[in-house]
């Protein structure tokens, strides 16, 4: 069936570094969709990619699809302690596909 | 406007009981999906319902099931409930058409002793 899988699974960062999770689909995707879920709380939409070769800016975070469709990439610039959680990719196949995430812990 | 509201929040249940989860959508969305969450394994889907019948199935025995009513408020029974049952489970709606960004609800904490 189909699966995304994303790496890495665990990242810990001090405060200030950059923070990257990539996420990869064996079939090309329609649409990649990004999810953040802080500690004991549920998954939030973060948003959602549709174009080959898009990229997306929210404030300190870089959202990319790639040429393919078969993956994708978040990156945090200058991590906060706010940044903190598991980030999740989903893939659109109706459902959506949830990676397993990466969970990004950020020392101060 | 409310968001998706899961009940109860908490459940504690011992193994061979049965259990029913339920699940309120945001007020317009008609696409409710479950989801199982444990430790190391992410988001592992269920079932989806539209309009009150089931669209998609994940990988999960029968002992698992659901349903959606009339008004879109759906409910996922376990019956025969095992150690490994124990999970958050996470209830997502959406519009379910073309607009796919899934509404989560906080979940319902199931602990299987």
């Amino acid at each position: 069936g189909q699966q995304v899988m994303q790496i890495p699974q665990y990242q810990h960062v001090q405060e200030g570094e950059d923070f990257t999770t990539y996420c990869n689909s064996s079939t090309t995707l329609s649409n990649i969709q990004w999810y953040k879920q802080r500690p004991g709380g549920h998954p939030v939409f973060l948003i959602q990619l549709v174009k080959s070769g898009e990229v997306k800016k929210q404030k300190r975070l870089t959202f990319q699809f790639g040429e393919a469709k078969k993956n994708s990439s978040l990156h945090i610039t200058a991590t906060q302690t706010t940044d903190v959680g598991t980030y999740f990719c989903a893939g659109l196949w109706t459902p959506l596909v949830f990676g397993k995430g990466t969970r990004l812990s950020v020392i101060a | 406007k409310a968001g998706v509201t899961q009940t109860p929040r908490y459940l504690i249940k011992t193994r061979g009981q049965q259990v029913t989860l339920s699940c309120s959508p945001i007020s317009g969305h008609r696409s409710v999906s479950w989801y199982q969450q444990t430790p190391g394994q992410g988001l592992q889907f269920l079932f989806e319902y539209f309009s009150e019948t089931q669209r998609n199935k994940g990988n999960f025995p029968g002992r698992f099931s659901g349903r959606q009513f009339s008004n879109s408020r759906s409910e996922m029974n376990v019956s025969t409930l095992e150690l490994g049952d124990s999970a958050l489970y996470l209830c997502a709606s959406s519009r379910g058409s073309t607009d796919t960004e899934a509404f989560f609800g906080q979940g319902t904490r199931l602990t299987v002793v």
